[in-house]
């Protein structure tokens, strides 16, 4: 089975610095994907950014980019230029290539980052 | 419009009670899932439906039933509810199970006394 592991359950970081949150996984799977989703107070799930492990290149959106490492299972969120709406609790979530029973997202446990002035 | 809405957003009902989640998508999405987070912030699979079909059933009380009545929405029906059962329960649509992309509801607070 899949596992996905975030080994900060708090990150702070002051307003305009860069900040970045770890994420690990562990699978016997060679086609799948990655996501950081956001939920900030209103609990409301916000998709962030998504990789595709057979792509080579890091994804970006704006300011937040990955560094996703298949050797090594790692698959990190940088967030550039911090704002207080950052604010959040920020899951990293791995999902198989396949359909159906695959098509499950399986989350790690959540890093809260706190944005500070 | 709301692409993934769920009713009620809060529930407060006491042990042993059954209570019903509604969860309705607009975006003609043949995919949908129940997830739930616990107190810990914790989240996980419970049922997947495709084209109201039951895809995906994890280890859960089978006090818990999903019905899909079409493809636009899932509910879920909850026996003989206990204090454990408290939780947040999201909803959630992808175009297929094929599709990465999930859109979740806004969840609803189940709180059990």
């Amino acid at each position: 089975a899949q596992t996905v592991t975030q080994s900060q359950p708090e990150m702070s970081v002051q307003e305009a610095e860069t900040v970045t949150l770890s994420c690990t996984y562990d699978t016997s799977e060679s086609d799948y994907y990655l996501f950081w989703y956001k939920q900030p107070p209103s609990r409301q799930m916000i998709l962030v950014i998504r990789q595709e492990a057979y792509k080579q290149q890091n994804a970006t959106e704006n300011r937040f980019s990955v560094n996703f490492q298949k050797a090594a299972k790692s698959f990190s969120l940088k967030i550039s230029d911090s704002q207080l709406g950052d604010a959040a609790m920020y899951f990293c979530a791995y999902r198989g290539g396949w359909s159906g029973t695959a098509s499950k997202l399986t989350f790690g446990t959540g890093t809260r980052l706190q944005v500070t002035l | 419009d709301t692409a993934v809405s769920q009713t009620p957003k809060y529930l407060v009902t006491q042990m042993g009670n059954d209570k019903s989640i509604k969860c309705e998508q607009n975006l003609g999405h043949d995919t949908m899932y129940w997830y739930k987070q616990d107190s810990k912030k914790f989240l996980k699979i419970m049922f997947s439906y495709n084209n109201k079909e039951l895809i995906i059933n994890e280890t859960v009380p089978n006090r818990f039933s999903p019905k899909s009545p079409d493809k636009a929405h899932l509910n879920l029906h909850i026996n003989s509810l206990e204090l454990g059962d408290s939780a947040v329960y999201f909803c959630a649509s992808s175009q297929s199970s094929v599709t990465y992309e999930q859109y979740f509801g806004p969840g609803t607070r189940l709180t059990v006394t």
